[in-house]
């Protein structure tokens, strides 16, 4: 089976853009799950979506969103790009069981945003 | 905020085990124990986790202690490769789903 993938993996944009990243998951998995990895605050939980909807989300701003589509693939979106939002960004997906439990979630190698 | 405590740093000598403990003593009843490792700038690669009973993959094993506070991943015969920082996370239920808040974990250096 083929693991989770992300695209691009490396990305350098400069303050004021704005990126919108992509995740695969993995076949038959319906939740994506996003964390950002910074050295300071290390890995962080953006958000959760399961079946195109949002079903939990961290302590970030309004800048950063996403979207999941019917074939479970998700896009996460970043505007107004700020110095510090330079990070690798992680996608990780599991099967979303709504009953909880031992519901592994398996990550992809991360896409690397650079912001100048 | 992360639940569990680990320590910063381990040497191991290659070919011998490797013990990196985890203590979690406010974990509740129905919390598994997930252990991650990341290798510099990639994904975290899931390894093992327990609930209660020790469990055994062909990665590593997991030792839970009976009153669940703590627990001990081990790699039976650590190699080079296996030099990453691994996280012992203790699953946190969020809503309908489960995140995973990750620590620092602890960076296991195996020596030649």
């Amino acid at each position: 089976k083929a693991g989770v993938t992300q695209t691009p993996r490396y990305l350098i944009k400069t303050r004021g853009q704005q990126v919108t990243l992509s995740c695969s998951p993995i076949s038959g998995h319906r939740s994506v799950s996003w964390y950002q990895q910074t050295p300071g605050q290390g890995l962080q939980f953006l958000f959760e979506y399961f079946s195109e909807t949002q079903r939990n989300k961290g302590n970030f701003p309004g800048r950063f969103s996403g979207r999941q589509f019917s074939n479970s693939r998700s896009e996460m979106n970043v505007s107004t790009l700020e110095l510090g939002d330079s990070a690798l960004y992680l996608c990780a997906s599991s099967s979303g069981s709504p009953s909880g439990g031992a519901d592994t979630q398996y990550f992809g190698p991360g896409t690397r945003l650079t912001v100048l | 905020d992360a639940k569990t405590t680990q320590p910063p740093s381990m040497d191991c000598a290659e070919g011998r085990a490797a013990n990196l403990p985890c203590n979690h003593s406010t974990i509740s009843g129905n919390e598994y124990v997930y252990w991650y490792r990341q290798i510099h700038s990639q994904g975290p690669q899931y390894i093992i986790h327990g609930l209660k009973n020790n469990e055994t993959n062909e990665m590593a094993s997991l030792i839970i202690t009976e009153d669940r506070k703590s627990s001990t991943l081990i790699l039976p015969h650590a190699t080079l490769r296996d030099t990453a920082v691994y996280y012992c996370i203790v699953r946190v239920p969020q809503g309908s789903n489960y995140k995973l808040t990750f620590g620092k974990g602890t960076l296991l250096t195996v020596n030649p």
